[in-house]
């Protein structure tokens, strides 16, 4: 299994541009989750989804979108990107079924977004 | 708002001594788990402790759960430079947080050789 993956590794953007950040995992699970990591801060949950067609706000979702068409795939659009969105975004997947590693979520690499 | 707080938020130790880090955290929980973070990386699950339970071991690592005091603690023993890294509690409370884990801010370990 590849886990969970994250492209692309590194973007710079111009304020005001917009991008979708993408995120996949290969584990059938039903819970996928954004966070962005600021220094200082630890992580806050941006959006969030229970399954596919299902999404909502987490902490800090203003100027972000997100969607789940299929359970493999939770992609993060940024509308119009704002120095305030300089972060490190990292997409998150777990399973909450018994069997298995329940509740234990499954991080992947991370995306570094700089907004000049 | 952040649900669990991490204590210290760093701490240097020499390679062979125990480190021990502290969380707190604010509601009822159903669990709560821990996370390590080496530099650049994504965050990599260690252990997780229901609330029902009261400690647990997993090779080095010893965590302890107080409910009455909503704390936490996570303990590695024998300490080696490779276990430099940020460590995260984070928290889940199906019926408040609708299931999301609530992260603290981290403590930063350094292990010197």
């Amino acid at each position: 299994n590849a886990g969970v993956t994250q492209t692309p590794k590194f973007q710079v953007l111009k304020t005001g541009q917009s991008m979708t950040l993408q995120c996949a995992q290969d584990m059938n699970h039903e819970y996928m989750s954004w966070y962005r990591q600021d220094p200082g801060m630890g992580l806050r949950l941006i959006h969030y989804s229970v399954g596919a067609g299902i999404t909502d706000q987490g902490e800090v979702p203003n100027g972000y979108n997100v969607s789940r068409s299929t359970t493999e795939d939770f992609p993060l659009r940024l509308l119009s990107a704002a120095p305030s969105q300089t972060s490190v975004y990292f997409c998150a997947s777990r399973s909450d079924r018994e069997g298995g590693t329940p509740y234990e979520q499954y991080f992947g690499p991370g995306t570094r977004l700089t907004v000049t | 708002s952040q649900q669990g707080e991490e204590d210290p938020q760093a701490l240097s130790i020499q390679e062979g001594e125990n480190a021990t880090m502290n969380c707190s955290y604010k509601t009822s929980i159903n669990n709560l788990q821990w996370y390590r973070q080496n530099s650049g990386r994504g965050l990599v699950h260690l252990i997780l402790i229901r609330s029902n339970e009261r400690e647990k071991h997993s090779g080095r690592l010893r965590v302890t759960l107080d409910t009455s005091k909503k704390s936490s603690s996570l303990l590695i023993t024998a300490s080696r430079a490779a276990d430099t890294a940020s460590y995260f509690c984070a928290a889940l409370n199906y019926g408040g947080s609708q299931g999301n884990l609530i992260f603290g801010k981290g403590t930063k370990l350094s292990v010197k050789p």
